[in-house]
Protein backbone atom coordinates (compact mmCIF):
# COMPACT_ATOMS: atom_id res chain seq x y z
CA UNK A 1 0.00 0.00 0.00
CA UNK A 2 0.98 3.71 -0.13
CA UNK A 3 0.98 5.94 2.75
CA UNK A 4 2.29 9.46 2.84
CA UNK A 5 2.69 11.74 5.45
CA UNK A 6 3.63 15.94 5.82
CA UNK A 7 2.60 18.48 8.30
CA UNK A 8 -0.68 20.28 7.12
CA UNK A 9 -0.08 23.77 7.93
CA UNK A 10 2.96 25.84 8.33
CA UNK A 11 3.99 29.69 9.23
CA UNK A 12 6.94 30.95 8.36
CA UNK A 13 8.34 34.53 7.73
CA UNK A 14 9.00 36.33 4.55
CA UNK A 15 13.24 36.12 3.84
CA UNK A 16 13.56 33.66 6.12
CA UNK A 17 14.00 29.24 5.59
CA UNK A 18 11.27 26.33 5.60
CA UNK A 19 11.76 22.95 5.67
CA UNK A 20 8.76 20.88 4.74
CA UNK A 21 8.78 16.85 5.95
CA UNK A 22 7.33 14.25 3.97
CA UNK A 23 7.25 10.53 5.37
CA UNK A 24 6.22 7.64 2.91
CA UNK A 25 5.66 3.99 2.55
CA UNK A 26 5.54 3.14 -0.66
CA UNK A 27 5.93 -0.32 -2.25
CA UNK A 28 8.05 -0.23 -5.57
CA UNK A 29 9.17 3.15 -5.08
CA UNK A 30 10.17 5.08 -7.90
CA UNK A 31 11.17 8.83 -6.45
CA UNK A 32 9.38 11.69 -5.06
CA UNK A 33 8.09 14.55 -6.16
CA UNK A 34 7.16 17.86 -4.89
CA UNK A 35 4.49 19.99 -6.08
CA UNK A 36 2.83 23.55 -5.18
CA UNK A 37 -0.08 24.24 -5.70
CA UNK A 38 -2.09 27.43 -5.40
CA UNK A 39 -5.67 27.89 -4.57
CA UNK A 40 -8.05 26.95 -7.63
CA UNK A 41 -4.83 25.79 -9.64
CA UNK A 42 -3.15 22.44 -10.81
CA UNK A 43 -0.16 21.44 -9.35
CA UNK A 44 3.23 22.42 -10.64
CA UNK A 45 6.05 20.37 -10.40
CA UNK A 46 9.12 21.25 -7.88
CA UNK A 47 11.56 18.74 -7.70
CA UNK A 48 11.80 15.33 -8.42
CA UNK A 49 14.24 12.69 -6.43
CA UNK A 50 14.71 9.02 -7.05
CA UNK A 51 18.34 9.07 -5.41
CA UNK A 52 19.31 9.44 -1.87
CA UNK A 53 20.79 13.17 -1.63
CA UNK A 54 20.23 16.55 -1.61
CA UNK A 55 18.89 18.63 -5.24
CA UNK A 56 19.53 22.21 -4.82
CA UNK A 57 17.25 24.49 -7.61
CA UNK A 58 17.50 27.58 -7.05
CA UNK A 59 15.74 28.51 -3.79
CA UNK A 60 14.24 25.21 -3.39
CA UNK A 61 15.64 21.62 -2.63
CA UNK A 62 14.27 18.96 -2.08
CA UNK A 63 16.39 15.67 -0.17
CA UNK A 64 15.31 12.18 -0.17
CA UNK A 65 16.19 9.49 2.40
CA UNK A 66 14.66 6.33 0.81
CA UNK A 67 16.37 3.75 3.70
CA UNK A 68 14.30 6.14 6.33
CA UNK A 69 11.39 7.11 3.69
CA UNK A 70 11.94 10.34 4.35
CA UNK A 71 12.13 13.42 2.08
CA UNK A 72 12.13 17.24 2.92
CA UNK A 73 11.50 20.89 0.61
CA UNK A 74 13.64 23.64 1.82
CA UNK A 75 12.53 27.03 0.80
CA UNK A 76 14.77 29.51 1.35
CA UNK A 77 14.57 33.53 1.44
CA UNK A 78 10.81 33.17 1.52
CA UNK A 79 8.71 35.06 -0.68
CA UNK A 80 4.99 36.21 -0.04
CA UNK A 81 4.53 34.20 -3.28
CA UNK A 82 5.48 31.11 -1.81
CA UNK A 83 2.43 31.13 0.14
CA UNK A 84 0.63 27.77 -1.00
CA UNK A 85 -0.20 24.34 -0.59
CA UNK A 86 3.05 21.80 -1.26
CA UNK A 87 2.27 18.36 -2.09
CA UNK A 88 4.48 15.69 -1.47
CA UNK A 89 3.92 12.73 -3.82
CA UNK A 90 5.44 9.59 -4.02
CA UNK A 91 5.83 7.51 -7.31
CA UNK A 92 5.46 3.78 -7.86
CA UNK A 93 3.07 1.29 -6.66
CA UNK A 94 2.90 -0.05 -10.50
CA UNK A 95 1.48 1.44 -13.05
CA UNK A 96 3.48 4.71 -13.00
CA UNK A 97 0.98 5.66 -10.20
CA UNK A 98 1.62 8.95 -7.85
CA UNK A 99 -0.03 8.79 -4.53
CA UNK A 100 0.18 12.29 -2.89
CA UNK A 101 0.40 13.29 0.39
CA UNK A 102 -2.81 15.82 2.62
CA UNK A 103 -0.48 18.97 1.29
CA UNK A 104 1.05 20.95 3.89
CA UNK A 105 -0.46 24.68 3.38
CA UNK A 106 2.18 27.05 3.95
CA UNK A 107 1.65 31.19 4.94
CA UNK A 108 4.49 33.33 4.36
CA UNK A 109 3.71 36.14 6.67
CA UNK A 110 5.75 39.81 7.10
CA UNK B 1 7.14 21.34 -23.90
CA UNK B 2 5.10 19.06 -21.84
CA UNK B 3 1.73 20.78 -22.01
CA UNK B 4 -1.50 19.41 -21.45
CA UNK B 5 -4.88 21.27 -21.23
CA UNK B 6 -8.00 20.93 -19.87
CA UNK B 7 -11.64 21.75 -21.56
CA UNK B 8 -13.79 23.87 -20.57
CA UNK B 9 -11.91 24.95 -17.11
CA UNK B 10 -14.92 25.46 -15.63
CA UNK B 11 -18.64 24.33 -15.78
CA UNK B 12 -22.06 24.64 -14.12
CA UNK B 13 -24.21 22.33 -15.02
CA UNK B 14 -27.53 20.44 -13.03
CA UNK B 15 -28.18 17.72 -10.73
CA UNK B 16 -29.16 14.87 -13.33
CA UNK B 17 -26.96 15.71 -16.60
CA UNK B 18 -24.12 14.23 -17.88
CA UNK B 19 -20.67 16.48 -18.26
CA UNK B 20 -17.85 15.32 -20.52
CA UNK B 21 -14.12 17.08 -20.05
CA UNK B 22 -11.40 16.88 -22.30
CA UNK B 23 -7.75 16.03 -21.36
CA UNK B 24 -5.46 16.60 -24.46
CA UNK B 25 -1.65 16.25 -24.63
CA UNK B 26 -0.34 19.14 -27.03
CA UNK B 27 3.25 18.44 -27.78
CA UNK B 28 3.87 14.93 -26.62
CA UNK B 29 1.92 11.42 -27.41
CA UNK B 30 0.72 10.22 -23.97
CA UNK B 31 0.54 6.25 -23.39
CA UNK B 32 -1.14 7.06 -20.66
CA UNK B 33 -3.37 9.63 -18.87
CA UNK B 34 -4.40 9.83 -15.42
CA UNK B 35 -7.68 11.69 -13.74
CA UNK B 36 -7.34 13.15 -10.24
CA UNK B 37 -10.28 14.42 -8.36
CA UNK B 38 -9.34 17.28 -5.29
CA UNK B 39 -11.92 18.23 -2.44
CA UNK B 40 -11.63 21.53 -0.98
CA UNK B 41 -8.84 21.62 1.47
CA UNK B 42 -7.73 17.98 0.01
CA UNK B 43 -5.33 16.46 -1.40
CA UNK B 44 -5.15 15.00 -5.10
CA UNK B 45 -7.03 11.57 -5.51
CA UNK B 46 -6.44 9.01 -8.33
CA UNK B 47 -9.52 8.24 -10.12
CA UNK B 48 -8.33 6.21 -12.80
CA UNK B 49 -5.32 5.33 -14.89
CA UNK B 50 -6.20 5.46 -18.82
CA UNK B 51 -4.11 3.51 -21.27
CA UNK B 52 -4.58 4.25 -25.15
CA UNK B 53 -6.86 1.73 -26.77
CA UNK B 54 -7.87 -0.29 -23.52
CA UNK B 55 -10.25 0.32 -20.75
CA UNK B 56 -9.27 2.57 -17.53
CA UNK B 57 -8.37 1.38 -14.51
CA UNK B 58 -10.52 2.57 -11.89
CA UNK B 59 -9.15 2.90 -8.30
CA UNK B 60 -10.95 1.55 -5.19
CA UNK B 61 -14.00 3.22 -4.55
CA UNK B 62 -14.17 5.00 -8.02
CA UNK B 63 -17.67 3.90 -9.99
CA UNK B 64 -16.73 2.72 -13.44
CA UNK B 65 -19.96 3.43 -14.91
CA UNK B 66 -20.47 6.63 -13.31
CA UNK B 67 -17.36 8.40 -14.65
CA UNK B 68 -17.14 6.99 -18.09
CA UNK B 69 -12.90 7.29 -19.14
CA UNK B 70 -12.25 6.96 -22.92
CA UNK B 71 -9.13 7.39 -23.72
CA UNK B 72 -9.18 6.84 -27.98
CA UNK B 73 -5.90 8.24 -28.96
CA UNK B 74 -2.74 8.88 -27.45
CA UNK B 75 -3.14 12.86 -27.16
CA UNK B 76 -7.20 12.84 -26.05
CA UNK B 77 -8.60 11.38 -22.80
CA UNK B 78 -12.24 12.24 -21.91
CA UNK B 79 -13.67 11.64 -18.65
CA UNK B 80 -17.99 11.87 -18.39
CA UNK B 81 -19.27 12.56 -15.10
CA UNK B 82 -22.68 10.47 -15.52
CA UNK B 83 -25.88 11.76 -14.14
CA UNK B 84 -24.16 14.22 -12.30
CA UNK B 85 -25.46 15.12 -8.60
CA UNK B 86 -24.01 17.93 -6.16
CA UNK B 87 -21.58 15.86 -4.28
CA UNK B 88 -19.54 15.25 -7.66
CA UNK B 89 -18.98 18.71 -7.70
CA UNK B 90 -15.18 19.04 -7.24
CA UNK B 91 -11.87 20.04 -8.94
CA UNK B 92 -11.12 17.38 -11.69
CA UNK B 93 -7.40 17.14 -12.93
CA UNK B 94 -5.64 14.83 -15.73
CA UNK B 95 -2.21 14.77 -16.17
CA UNK B 96 -0.41 12.63 -18.63
CA UNK B 97 2.53 10.46 -18.90
CA UNK B 98 4.73 8.86 -21.89
CA UNK B 99 7.92 6.26 -21.06
CA UNK B 100 11.34 8.73 -20.78
CA UNK B 101 9.78 11.27 -18.79
CA UNK B 102 10.21 11.20 -15.16
CA UNK B 103 7.23 12.84 -14.40
CA UNK B 104 3.05 13.41 -15.02
CA UNK B 105 2.43 16.46 -16.72
CA UNK B 106 -0.64 17.98 -15.55
CA UNK B 107 -3.66 20.11 -17.21
CA UNK B 108 -4.97 23.22 -15.68
CA UNK B 109 -8.00 21.46 -13.84
CA UNK B 110 -11.74 21.53 -14.12
CA UNK B 111 -14.09 22.72 -11.44
CA UNK B 112 -17.27 20.99 -11.88
CA UNK B 113 -20.54 23.07 -9.88
CA UNK B 114 -23.59 20.62 -9.93
CA UNK B 115 -26.53 22.43 -8.92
Amino acid sequence: GQNIDQPTEMTATEGAIVQINCTYQTSGFNGLFWYQQHAGEAPTFLSYNVLDGLEEKGRFSSFLSRSKGYSYLLLKELQMKDSASYLCASWGGGGNKLTFGTGTQLKVEL
Amino acid sequence: GAVVSQHPSWVICKSGTSVKIECRSLDFQATTMFWYRQFPKQSLMLMATSNEGSKATYEQGVEKDKFLINHASLTLSTLTVTSAHPEDSSFYICSAYTSGFNEQFFGPGTRLTVL
